[in-house]
């Protein structure tokens, strides 16, 4: 079964926390990882692919553990702008399964 | 920077009536989704398409819908008869090699 889970949120956090959230999937053949965010009413918009040897874009963290099949993003210093659903997503093939997404809310 | 673009951005229809969704998807990529949302939910893979045939589809994806690519441009999907459960958010995306999807704004279909 391809399932993708992740942390059911909401997080509210003030401006300038550091957020985690984790993803983890169910079919060990996956083979590419990413984060999308997701504006209210708005498409997913690619935040960064998810590399084995983890990967930095700025503020944004991913790291990528297949033996434990989980996936983290990790936002520093987080702005107002931040505020979105954050969609962890799983390549299976030509397939991709979208994880339920964890609302970010960041607070003045 | 190239972008996917859908129209309509809003369709109401009525139940049973026939719908065609539009999509015009990054000119130099070669997969290409549909996905659904229904409000409140999580995105859905409906079809992949590659090579103007389809390379998989989910079980929502059932006789009612289909896909073509007609002039190498438009990527289209219509749904035959449309039911109330059909309201949702279309989304098309296209891949590019690194398997990244670039998602277009989506067109919210409402069934009445």
């Amino acid at each position: 079964r391809k399932e993708v889970e992740q942390d059911p949120g909401p997080f509210n956090v003030p401006e300038g926390a550091t957020v985690a959230f984790n993803c983890t999937y169910s079919n060990s053949a996956s083979q590419s990882f990413f984060w999308y965010r997701q504006d209210c009413r708005k498409e997913p918009k690619l935040l960064m692919s998810v590399y084995s040897s983890g990967n930095e874009d700025g503020r944004f963290t991913a790291q990528l553990n297949r033996a434990s099949q989980y996936i983290s993003l990790l936002i520093r210093d987080s702005k107002l702008s931040d505020s979105a659903t954050y969609l962890c997503v799983v390549n299976y093939g030509q397939n991709f399964v979208f994880g339920p997404g964890t609302r970010l809310s960041v607070l003045p | 920077e190239p972008e996917v673009t859908q129209t309509p951005s809003h369709q109401v229809t009525q139940m049973g009536q026939e719908v065609i969704l539009r999509c015009v998807p990054i000119s130099n990529h070669l997969y290409f989704y549909w996905y659904r949302q229904i409000l409140g939910q999580k995105v859905e893979f409906l079809v992949s398409f590659y090579n103007n045939e389809i390379s998989e589809k989910s079980e929502i994806f059932d006789d009612q819908f289909s896909v073509e690519r007609p002039d190498g441009s438009n990527f289209t999907l219509k749904i035959r008869s449309t039911k109330l459960e059909d309201s949702a958010m279309y989304f098309c995306a296209s891949i590019n090699s690194s398997y990244e999807q670039y998602f277009g704004p989506g067109t919210r279909l409402t069934v009445t």
